[in-house]
């Protein structure tokens, strides 16, 4: 699976929108863009994946670049409750496993 | 809505004693799988298993681990001869199925070896 890299830590205020990076520079053709978040020490929660058109849930929207070498996550409007750990996971289209790095940990502050 | 369950929330064993940690996953989910958390670091992949065995388990699975799906409800995880080191908030996870899927996972389940 390729690496992926993001910044360990940012802030966001409450009511704003959250941009969370993630470089994935060595992406395959066949690696689907994966993000998980973590709030405190409770098990990790899918938040939304993409393979390279852009993608909207009802948490977040997933942009990805047209060249798939990195992606944002929007959190449209942070509440304090999105204060977590998010992690950005390169999956290949065949493969279960996912292999989780360091994460981003951001702070939704009031 | 439906989750994966686990039990129990905290063990507390004896370091050599063996130990089993169990999961419900979601009713319809086929894929089950174990990761492990050792405190202040990364989630850890463990162990997936499909259709009563193993589809893949990384270099931390070794002979002292082993899982099982007793029942159509269960699925647990053995540490045969526990380690200080194997103390670890464990997560079960499960999916539909194995790509292109969201996992749900359960809540953890904390390991403390004395």
């Amino acid at each position: 699976d390729a690496k992926t890299t993001q910044p360990p830590s940012m802030d966001c205020a409450e009511g704003r929108a959250a941009n969370l990076p993630c470089n994935h520079s060595t992406i395959s053709g066949n690696e689907y863009v994966y993000w998980y978040r973590q709030i405190h020490s409770q098990g990790p929660q899918y938040i939304i994946h993409g393979l390279k058109n852009n993608e909207t849930n009802e948490m977040a929207s997933l942009i990805i670049t047209e060249d798939r070498k990195s992606s944002t996550l929007i959190l449209p409007h942070a509440t304090l409750r999105d204060t977590a750990v998010y992690y950005c996971i390169a999956v290949k289209a065949a493969g279960n496993k996912l292999t989780f790095g360091g994460g981003t940990r951001v702070l939704v502050k009031p | 809505e439906p989750e994966v369950t686990q039990t129990p929330s905290h063990q507390v064993t004896q370091m050599g004693q063996e130990v089993i940690l169990r999961c419900v996953p979601i009713s319809n989910h086929l894929y089950f799988y174990w990761y492990r958390q050792i405190l202040g670091q990364k989630v850890e992949f463990l162990v997936s298993f499909y259709n009563n065995e193993i589809s893949e388990k990384s270099e931390i699975f070794d002979d002292q681990f082993s899982v099982e799906r007793p029942d159509g409800s269960n699925f647990t995880l053995k540490i045969r001869s526990t380690k200080l080191e194997d103390s670890a908030m464990y997560f079960c996870a499960s999916s539909v199925q194995s790509s292109y899927n969201e996992q749900f996972f359960g809540p953890g389940t904390r390991l403390t070896v004395l």
